[in-house]
């Protein structure tokens, strides 16, 4: 069974603070991606990686950063928070890209206050 | 830009009807399109997928029907379950574009009993 570990779920931070999520994969997966979901918008994409060391940009990167430092972690911060990031952010992982089963991890629910 | 349109936004079916779900797409490069759901308090699993060299794909009651001429694709849940309520999302991929998923708003279906 895939395996894709979110910390924190659930986190408040204050507006213009920094914010790390974190993403951990036990597949083995090439490629990760950090989705947010928001009544109305379904899941869009932030950013996304192709493996350790890549980062490349999603649909609506713009106030997000993310890291690949291995195979297993990729992380999404957001250097400074705003209130419009409130929303609930998946990790997700899968080989092929988006041409085989994506795993999601449980979800970080975030509030910007 | 929406580059997945899905309708409805939300579909109440009584429990033996057939629901009905509706995407289209505009990107003719899109040659990988899934379907996921999400149980409420769950992450997004996928459900179902086709690939356009067919026009159908079933999986027990579920179906997606494809037309590639006018861009459009549906799932049909059959003999609809109260288990079978959720939040379902299509979504298209092009292997040009990176492969990277692009998702529709999502459909809220209740079944009831």
């Amino acid at each position: 069974e895939a395996a894709v570990t979110q910390s924190p779920r659930n986190k408040v931070a204050v507006t213009g603070g920094k914010v790390t999520l974190s993403c951990n994969q036990t597949n083995n997966h090439n490629n990760m991606y950090w989705y947010r979901q928001d009544t109305g918008h379904g899941l869009r994409l932030i950013h996304y990686s192709y493996g350790a060391g890549s980062t490349e940009k999603g649909d609506i990167p713009d106030g997000y950063k993310a890291s690949r430092p291995s195979q297993e972690n990729f992380s999404l911060i957001l250097e400074l928070a705003t209130p419009s990031q409130t929303s609930v952010y998946f990790c997700a992982s899968g080989d092929l890209g988006g041409r085989d089963t994506l795993y999601f991890g449980a979800g970080t629910r975030l509030s910007v206050l | 830009q929406q580059q997945v349109r899905q309708s409805p936004q939300s579909l109440t079916v009584w429990e033996g009807e057939t629901a009905i779900l509706n995407c289209s797409y505009e990107d003719s490069t899109f040659d990988y399109f899934p379907w996921y759901h999400q149980f409420p308090g769950e992450s997004p699993a996928l459900l179902i997928a086709i690939r356009p060299v067919s026009n159908k794909k079933e999986d027990g009651r579920f179906t997606i029907f494809f037309n590639k001429r006018e861009k459009k694709f549906s799932l049909h849940i059959a003999d609809s379950q109260p288990g079978d309520s959720a939040t379902y999302f299509c979504a298209a991929s092009s292997n040009s574009a990176g492969n990277k998923l692009t998702f529709g708003i999502g459909t809220r279906v209740l079944v009831r009993p």
